[in-house]
């Protein structure tokens, strides 16, 4: 059974730091693509970053760059988001997901997301 | 970056109706788009992917289509289990980016 676990999260004061964690079993980590999906309270899904299989290539959405950081460790089959200046608009339940990794007509597609864990909440508040 | 507007973005039905929430992008994005759906206090659920493929285990009264800019997710006949709120998903480029979101309620 796939499961992702996240951890790390907690409140912060805005400037601050934060490194979540997010703990996958139940399939080949190191075989996948890797998202952080995050959600405001009461909002909506925003996707914040994503990690190729090596780690080699890692794409971010324009809020965060500069600041986040993605990484993996497919020994321990895990994924990390170093969060760095945190701002209050940073405030969110973190999702870890896979991105489904396919091949269609012999290209491999990546870009949604099927399996998610439970996500961990971040605040960023004095 | 695609934008992805949904419509409408809340929508009250009675259990059995035949409910359609419809997605548009900003730009062409082929058929690269998923659905998800999301109860309160749980992580979003894939449902349909390349805008018109069930996902394993979804009931088959649900289906997708479209491509290019507009897109539908229609559940034939609403089950009490369907009342959540469901977001589209474009992931023909990056940043990958989602609808607003529809919240579907018990009439």
């Amino acid at each position: 059974e796939v499961q992702l676990v996240e951890s790390g999260g907690g409140l912060v004061q805005p400037g601050g730091s934060l490194r979540l964690s997010c703990a996958a079993s139940g399939f080949i980590f190191s075989s996948y693509w890797m998202s952080w999906v995050r959600q405001a309270p009461g909002k909506g899904l925003e996707w914040v970053a994503n990690i190729k299989q090596d780690g080699s290539e890692k794409y971010y959405v324009d809020s965060v760059k500069g600041r986040f950081t993605i990484s993996r460790d497919n020994a321990k089959n895990s994924l990390y988001l170093q969060m760095n200046s945190l701002r209050a608009e940073d405030t969110a339940v973190y999702y870890c997901a896979r991105e489904s990794t396919v091949a269609f007509g012999g290209v491999i597609v990546i870009g949604y997301f099927d399996y998610w864990g439970q996500g961990t909440l971040v605040t960023v508040s004095s | 970056d695609i934008q992805m507007t949904q419509s409408p973005s809340n929508l009250s039905a009675f259990v059995g109706d035949r409910v359609t929430i419809t997605c548009r992008a900003s730009q062409s994005i082929s058929s690269w788009l998923a659905w998800y759906q999301q109860k309160p206090g749980k992580a979003p659920k894939l449902l349909i992917y390349k805008a018109s493929s069930l996902e394993s285990g979804v009931p088959s009264r649900l289906s997708g289509s479209g491509s290019g800019t507009e897109f539908t997710l229609t559940i034939s006949s609403l089950q009490p289990d369907d009342f959540a709120t469901y977001y589209c998903q474009q992931y023909n480029s990056y940043p990958w980016t989602f609808g607003q979101g529809t919240k579907v309620e018990i009439k």
